[in-house]
């Protein structure tokens, strides 16, 4: 397995510009896990969906952030406007609970965005 | 809700020496605890876990031990070598079956040869 994918690995944009984040989990996972991780707050929960449907999206800073997971392969982090205070690293995990209720958690290799 | 606090934020040691980094939780119900490993400009990846049924899980230089009535869980690393430093991240799954981790802020771990 390829592992979890994200795409684009990095982008730079200007502020008030929508930018979309993109993953795809390992195959059969049915948790998807959305971070952010910046030197000042560390590594912090956005959102996570189980089985598509999205599950706790309290660390959704704004509403400026939405997520959507149309299928089990597939999920967006959008963010629209951006500002400068967006710029981090984001990670997309993915995890597969049962039967074995492993709990473990892969991450992707992060988009590092830089909204200027 | 569940809060992980991570201790402490920098640790520096000499090759061959031992590393701990402790983690205190707040959820009693909390049951999977997770240690992360951050290479610069690299994922996160999982290093070693244990669940609340276990005092202790040893991986060769790596053991992780865990404390439920105080709550709190350590991660020890033997023998440090300098591709030990890095970032190391506890972790706390809480929420019952459909819960999430909440990650401490992280122990950059300089090994210095």
């Amino acid at each position: 397995d390829a592992g979890v994918i994200q795409s684009p690995r990095h982008e730079v944009t200007e502020m008030g510009q929508e930018v979309t984040l993109r993953c795809k989990p390992i195959s059969g996972h049915d948790y998807l896990f959305w971070y952010r991780q910046t030197m000042m707050r560390g590594l912090e929960l956005l959102i996570y969906f189980n089985n598509n449907v999205p599950i706790d999206d309290s660390g959704m800073p704004e509403d400026r952030f939405s997520a959507k997971m149309p299928n089990a392969s597939f999920s967006t982090l959008k963010i629209q406007p951006s500002e400068p205070r967006d710029s981090a690293v984001y990670f997309c995990a993915s995890s597969f609970r049962l039967p074995h209720r492993t709990d473990t958690q892969y991450f992707g290799p992060g988009t590092r965005l830089t909204v200027l | 809700g569940e809060n992980v606090e991570q201790h402490p934020s920098t640790l520096s040691v000499q090759e061959g020496d031992s590393a701990v980094i402790k983690c205190t939780y707040s959820d009693s119900a909390s049951n999977y605890f997770p240690w992360y490993k951050q290479e610069l400009g690299k994922r996160p990846q999982l290093i070693i876990d244990i669940r609340s049924n276990v005092g202790e899980k040893k991986d060769q230089r790596i053991a992780v031990t865990l404390n439920k009535t105080a709550k709190h869980f350590s991660l020890h690393i033997t023998e440090t070598q300098p591709e030990d430093s890095a970032v190391y991240f506890c972790a706390a799954k809480s929420g019952g079956s459909q819960g999430n981790l909440i990650f401490g802020k992280g122990t950059k771990l300089s090994v210095k040869p």
